[in-house]
C-alpha cells in the first residue's frame, strides 16, 4: 500500500532554533518528494521539493535531507522563526501514476 | 500566473442531501484534482481528471461522484452527505508533464451537515 509517514504529530521549538520534520515512505516508485505547508485558514502551498537523484535540496532556511536507501527524507528549518508556525505536509508521488500521497501533517508551533 | 476559485466557500447541508461543490481554475492547466481535508488526517485524494472528460478514482472516492465538463473546470458531487459530516474539501490543479508538477490548491469549501 502507498503510504507516507510523517512524524512528529506536533513539534514546539524556539525562535532561532532548528526544526527538524520527518517522512518515511515504502514505495520505490516515488519520484518526487514535496513538502506543503499551510497556515491557518489556507490551502496548502508548495514549499521546496526534492528527486531522489539528489540528496539535499536547499532553498534559505528550508532544507531537504534525502535518503533513498533508508526511503527517508527530512525539512530542516534553520533559525525559526514565529511566521514558520504552520502545518506541514511532505507527500510523495507515484511514478506510475502521478499522485501526491500525502503524510499525516507536523503542525510547527515557534515560540519566540 | 493564475487562480483557483471554489464555490461556495462554505455549505451546509441535511443528511442524506446530494451536494455540489465546483471548481474554476484559470492557470490553463491540463489535470485537476479533488481533496478532502479532515481535522489530523491530512489530504486524502477523492477523484483526479488529467484532462477534459477524463476521470480518475483516488482512495476516498466512494460516495463521490466529478465532473471533468472543460478543461477549467471540475466539479464534486458529495452523493448523500452523511450526518454530522464536517470536512473541507480543496481542489488542486498542476500542469501535465514537467518533473515537479506543482499543485495549486483552491481555497477550499468547507462542508457541515446537520
Amino acid at each position: 500500500q502507498q503510504q507516507v509517514r510523517q512524524s512528529p504529530q506536533s513539534l514546539t521549538v524556539w525562535e532561532g532554533e532548528t526544526a527538524i520534520l520527518n517522512c518515511s515512505y515504502e514505495d520505490s516508485t516515488f519520484d518526487y518528494f514535496p513538502w506543503y505547508h499551510q497556515f491557518p485558514g489556507e490551502s496548502p502551498a508548495l514549499l521546496i521539493a526534492i528527486r531522489p537523484v539528489s540528496n539535499k535540496k536547499e532553498d534559505g532556511r528550508f532544507t531537504i535531507f534525502f535518503n533513498k536507501r533508508e526511503k527517508k527524507f527530512s525539512l530542516h528549518i534553520a533559525d525559526s522563526q514565529p511566521g514558520d508556525s504552520a502545518t506541514y505536509f511532505c507527500a510523495a508521488r507515484a511514478g506510475n501514476t502521478g499522485k501526491l500521497i500525502f503524510g499525516l501533517g507536523t503542525t510547527l508551533q515557534v515560540q519566540p | 500566473g493564475g487562480i483557483i476559485t471554489q464555490t461556495p466557500k462554505f455549505l451546509i447541508g441535511q443528511e442524506g442531501q446530494k451536494l455540489t461543490l465546483k471548481c474554476q481554475q484559470n492557470f490553463n492547466h491540463d489535470t485537476m484534482y479533488w481533496y478532502r481535508q479532515d481535522s489530523g488526517k491530512g489530504l486524502r485524494l477523492i477523484y483526479y481528471s488529467i484532462t477534459e472528460n477524463d476521470l480518475q478514482k483516488g482512495d476516498l472516492s466512494e460516495g463521490y461522484d466529478a465532473s471533468r465538463e472543460k478543461k477549467s473546470s471540475f466539479s464534486l458531487t458529495v452523493t448523500s452527505a452523511q450526518k454530522n459530516e464536517m470536512a473541507v474539501f480543496l481542489c488542486a490543479s498542476s500542469p501535465t508533464g514537467g518533473v515537479y508538477a506543482e499543485q495549486f490548491f483552491g481555497p477550499g469549501t468547507r462542508l457541515t451537515v446537520l
